[in-house]
């Protein structure tokens, strides 16, 4: 089941906050957040664990809600550089192993 | 960077014909994954190779199949291609065997497919 992302898009000024909320049916173990830029590879941002335990290397914060099986993405002050679409995705159990279930992206725009 | 090369870059090929796609995962990543992207779709599960070894499968017909060779090359192929089999193809690299729950992928460029 594919996670629900909102908003779809937004368009913020430089220095603006926003945030990106990923929702699913599912219980959840684990929320992945990746950034894709136009005609590049999606790139790591962080991983959010059941229990709370978050890894991550960017200036870039979020939160798990497991009993809402919710996740979102905080983006604050931000940068020209945020501009990408930014994907949640959840893992599922399928056929003895896991994989990653990727919501259809929000787009993020900043502009100066 | 992240360490992850695709080729080729771009493809284009004709309804019905076979393809191969290329992916060299990082130096001692023994999982590869991949995904096919939809223009402003996020992108779908296909399969995943752990040493060598198909390790998971999404929703794709069985004419999309894969190889993962002891050098962390990998391979996609995909026979009889439709029209809808146009996307973009990514491969992603990651340590751990199986799970993708705790572990990051690495992606790489992607292969933009074109079929006609």
């Amino acid at each position: 089941q594919q996670p629900v992302q909102s908003p779809q898009a937004v368009i913020l000024r430089e220095g603006e906050d926003a945030v990106i909320n990923c929702s699913s049916s599912k219980a959840l173990y684990s929320v992945h957040w990746y950034r894709q830029k136009h005609g590049e590879a999606p790139v790591f941002l962080m991983i959010l664990l059941k229990g709370g335990e978050q890894k991550g290397h960017e200036k870039i914060s979020a939160s798990f809600n497991e009993k809402k099986q919710q996740s979102s993405l905080y983006l604050t002050a931000s940068q020209l550089s945020y501009s990408g679409t930014y994907f949640c995705g959840t893992d599922e159990l399928q056929g003895g192993s896991e994989k990653l279930v990727f919501g259809k992206g929000t787009k993020l725009t900043v502009n100066p | 960077e992240t360490g992850v090369t695709q080729s080729p870059t771009h493809l284009i090929k004709t309804r019905g014909q076979q393809v191969t796609l290329r992916c060299s995962s990082q130096s001692g990543h023994n999982t590869v994954s991949w995904y096919q992207q939809a223009l402003g779709q996020g992108p779908q599960f296909i399969f995943q190779y752990y040493r060598e070894e198909e390790n998971g499968r999404g929703n794709f017909p069985p004419r999309f199949s894969g190889l993962q060779f002891p050098n962390y090359s990998s391979e996609l192929n995909v026979n009889a291609l439709e029209l809808d089999d146009s996307a973009l193809y990514l491969c992603a690299s990651s340590l751990k065997a199986g799970g993708p729950s705790t572990d990051t992928q690495y992606f790489g460029p992607g292969t933009r497919l074109t079929v006609l």
